[in-house]
Formats: structure tokens, C-alpha cells, sequence
């Protein structure tokens, strides 16, 4: 398995700013996701954070709403853009290791739009 | 179109009784299905995966069954307990390309184990 730890935990935001959350792993990965879940819903595939190039992002999702950034193996983070209260959701990151179907997440990130 | 569901959002089962959530799906490339539990403020931890190739995998209190052809899933807990008041994903993965797989997730079945 691997740990997986993600900043802030929680947070309380304005309408119309943007905040980026980060996800750190204690091991290299090569493939590391997005998802959200807003309440009451399934967890939602945002997009595969890709180490070196473009992120995949899944259809309803944007580059511009949902930049992300993979610097190196260990470490992805996601901006939440423009927020409105429609954002509001747990973001959480998740990576696949090599020898197994399996992912593993982090503890999440509750995102309040007001 | 929803891919994967858990149709029951919520179940109740008293301590040492067998709890049975269920799952289906509609998507024939699904090979593989793993349920995650996930606790209030907390991540979805993995608890118990099956290959499609599988019609039964245990791992202790727990157990996965596949059904392929009727494209059910149900998780067994025998015998529940307390502790495992959780939220219950069913997950599916199929394949998407450069040795990456892609999880549909059910939206959860909310357990709650009764003392």
C-alpha cells in the first residue's frame, strides 16, 4: 500500500477565488487521480494527474476549472478554480501502484463554497 | 446512466448477525471489483477485491461473491461488528489504457452495526 497525506484537510472559501489542495505520497507512483465527491454521490473520476505532461481530464471536466500539476512521482496538487458554491465536495487523490488493480486515497480535502 | 449501483443507501444489522450489502453493474468490461469502506473525515480505505475470473474471495469476517452473468456483487461481514459502521463502496475497474485502471464507484451503502 502507500500513505498518502493532502493540505488543507478542510476549508472554508469565498465565491469567485481559487484554492489549490496538494497530495503528497511516501513512495514513488506513476499514476495518480483526482476524484470528488459531492454529497450524497458516488466518488467521480476528475482526471489522471500525469508525472511530466497534460493531465487526462475526464468528460464534464476542464483544464481551466481543475488545473493540476505532477512535478514529480510523489507529489500532484488540483486548483479549484473560480469556485462557486457547486464546488463545494470532498476532493480526494489517489495513486495505483504497478503491481496491483487496487488505489489508494488520501484522507481527502471538504471544501466549503460560500 | 449510472455503471455501478448500490441500490440500498442504507443498512442496519444488529452485532454478530451477517451483513450483506449488494452491487451491480452493467458494463461487460469490468474485470475486476474491489469494496472500500470509508469512515466519517476519512479517505476510502480498500478492503476486498475479485477478479472477474472469480466467483468467490475471502479474507477473513469478509467475503466477495460474483455473480457474471446476473452482474451482481455482494459483500458478506460475518460476523458484523461495531467497528465496521462505515460507508460501503463497490467499486469496478476496467481497463483505460497504459497499464492504468479506471474505477466506477457505487454511491456507498451506509452500515450501521447495532450493539
Amino acid at each position: 500500500s502507500a500513505v498518502i497525506s493532502q493540505k488543507p484537510s478542510r476549508d472554508i472559501c469565498q465565491r469567485g477565488t481559487s484554492l489549490t489542495i496538494q497530495c503528497q505520497v511516501d513512495s514513488q507512483v506513476t499514476m495518480m487521480f483526482w476524484y470528488r465527491q459531492q454529497p450524497g454521490q458516488s466518488l467521480t473520476l476528475i482526471a489522471t494527474a500525469n508525472q511530466g505532461s497534460e493531465a487526462t481530464y475526464e468528460s464534464g471536466f476542464v483544464i481551466d476549472k481543475f488545473p493540476i500539476s505532477r512535478p514529480n512521482l510523489t507529489f500532484s496538487t488540483l486548483t479549484v478554480s473560480n469556485m462557486s458554491p457547486e464546488d463545494s465536495s470532498i476532493y480526494l487523490c489517489s495513486v495505483q501502484l504497478a503491481t496491483s488493480y487496487e488505489q489508494y486515497f488520501g484522507p481527502g480535502t471538504r471544501l466549503t463554497v460560500t | 446512466d449510472q455503471q455501478v449501483k448500490q441500490n440500498s443507501p442504507s443498512l442496519s444489522v444488529q452485532e454478530g448477525r451477517i451483513s450483506i450489502l449488494n452491487c451491480d453493474y452493467t458494463n461487460s468490461m469490468f474485470d475486476y471489483f474491489l469494496w472500500y469502506k470509508k469512515y466519517p473525515a476519512e479517505g476510502p480505505t480498500f478492503l476486498i477485491s475479485i477478479s472477474s475470473i472469480k466467483d468467490k474471495n475471502e479474507d477473513g469476517r469478509f467475503t466477495v461473491f460474483l455473480n457474471k452473468s446476473a452482474k451482481h456483487l455482494s459483500l458478506h461481514i460475518v460476523p458484523s461488528q461495531p467497528g465496521d459502521s462505515a460507508v460501503y463502496f463497490c467499486a469496478a475497474s476496467a481497463p483505460a489504457g497504459a497499464g492504468s485502471y479506471q474505477l466506477t464507484f457505487g454511491k456507498g451503502t451506509k452500515l450501521s452495526v447495532i450493539p
